[in-house]
């Protein structure tokens, strides 16, 4: 079945720093791509998306390109700030409209 | 503004009883919505997918019979757990079956004592 591995968390930048978090998938066919972010409290909410190879998924800073050949969805942000501190889930969506969700990234940064 | 709204935000309720959330499509109509739950600092686990008019489609390990989801209108979705019990305490998210968009509700935080 389709399945997400990110990275394991918890991430802890100071501010302006460079992120990474990495995302990887298996799915049959070519499913689309997803970062999520769940600000605390908050419901989740859609940060960027890829709908097939090579398409580059890009807001607020966020970019994450869609990695057929290593099954991957990394996402990066080149100057975090304390705004962003969150929880970040890569996410695929395969037949019928079904969402399969990492496990999710914390990511908290300092000032 | 949102486009899905979910009612609770929150309850608390003593074992035993049962709890009814309820999911709507505010601006749009919604032949599917999908169900998770989220336990803390964990990822998002379908549920079951709801379908207006039929019966909801459950994933494996997820009892029918304790979480009965019905969708008798285009724009309401309702998830009700029966006989509630403490290890049924999480949180609930809704979401519309586009395939284009995603919508989530804000979530229902359940809290079982």
């Amino acid at each position: 079945g389709d399945s997400v591995t990110q990275m394991e968390g918890p991430v802890t930048l100071s501010e302006e720093a460079f992120l990474t978090i990495n995302c990887t998938y298996t799915a049959t066919g070519y499913p689309s791509l997803f970062w999520y972010v769940q600000y605390p409290g908050e419901g989740l909410q859609l940060l960027l998306k890829a709908t097939k190879a090579d398409d580059k998924g890009s807001n607020k800073g966020f970019e994450a390109t869609y990695r057929k050949e290593t099954t991957s969805f990394h996402l990066e942000k080149g100057s975090v700030q304390v705004s962003d501190s969150a929880v970040y889930f890569c996410a695929l969506m395969g037949l019928i409209g079904k969402l399969t969700f990492g496990q999710g990234t914390i990511l908290t940064v300092h000032p | 503004g949102a486009v899905v709204s979910q009612h609770p935000s929150w309850v608390i309720c003593k074992s035993g009883t049962s709890v009814k959330i309820e999911c709507r499509s505010l601006d749009f109509q919604a032949t599917t919505m999908f169900w998770y739950r989220q336990f803390p600092k964990q990822s998002l686990m379908l549920m079951a997918t709801s379908n207006e008019g039929s019966k909801a489609t459950y994933e494996q390990g997820v009892e029918k019979d304790k979480f009965l989801i019905n969708h008798a209108s285009l724009t309401l979705s309702t998830l009700t757990v029966t006989s509630a019990h403490p290890e049924d305490s999480s949180f609930y998210i809704c979401r519309d079956g586009g395939t284009d968009t995603q919508y989530f509700g804000p979530g229902t935080r359940l809290t079982v004592l």
